[in-house]
């Protein structure tokens, strides 16, 4: 059992540029969670996905941010034209399902200038 | 609309005293609660848990009670230690196994 996995650990980009996060969860969990967490405040629901299917997207995901995991296995989370107020740490979760609490990842930092 | 809170920004504490950290939600149909630990740079990582239809649930120093009534529950560290320090997420497990998190509570254990 590896963890969760996230990558980059860091993103540096230029306000307007794409950016692309990768989730490798844990091996046979059909749960993902994606999350976003800025200073002062606690993991903010994006996202999640029951195998492939993604179940639920919150309004803070805008039309920029487009998530997928088509084959319900790892995650990538996309960040279209990249704002100043999208500088955040994105965190990846996964879960068995049935399950009362979910394992995180250690995060991607991002941070557009 | 903020539906796991946690009002308290800080908390600090003598070590080897008790530690209570206090959360508040707002809506009944959640089936669980969890609490996470998280560290600077690293992601949250699962403390303990409880489910809806209880009012205590204990591991080791870490016992969560949940108090359905007044939608409340609180988690306390007993004795507190050093490592302890740490922001404390309160969060909420909806039917559908959406979880909602508070915004956190930072904990320092004072030597």
């Amino acid at each position: 059992d590896t963890g969760v996995s996230q990558n980059p650990r860091h993103k540096i980009t230029k306000r307007g540029q794409n950016v692309t996060f990768r989730c490798d969860p844990i091996s046979e969990h059909n749960r993902l969670y994606w999350y976003r967490q800025t200073l002062g405040q606690g993991p903010e629901f994006l996202t999640y996905f029951q195998n492939e299917a993604q179940l639920e997207k919150s309004r803070l995901l805008s039309d920029r941010f487009s998530a997928e995991r088509p084959k319900g296995s790892f995650s990538t989370l996309e960040i279209q034209r990249t704002e100043q107020g999208d500088s955040a740490m994105y965190l990846c979760a996964s879960s068995p399902g049935q399950t009362n609490h979910i394992y995180f990842g250690e995060g991607s930092w991002l941070t557009v200038v | 609309d903020q539906q796991v809170k946690q009002n308290s920004p800080s908390l600090s504490v003598q070590e080897g005293r008790i530690s209570i950290l206090n959360c508040d939600y707002t809506n009944s149909m959640f089936d669980y609660f969890l609490w996470y630990k998280k560290y600077p740079a690293e992601g949250p990582t699962f403390l303990i848990s409880i489910s809806s239809i209880k009012d205590k649930n204990e591991d080791g120093r870490f016992t969560v009670f949940l108090n359905k009534s007044a939608k409340h529950l609180s988690l306390h560290i007993v004795p507190s230690q050093p490592g302890d320090s740490a922001v404390y997420f309160c969060a909420a497990v909806n039917r559908d196994d959406k979880i909602i998190f508070g915004k956190g509570t930072r904990l320092h254990i004072l030597p």
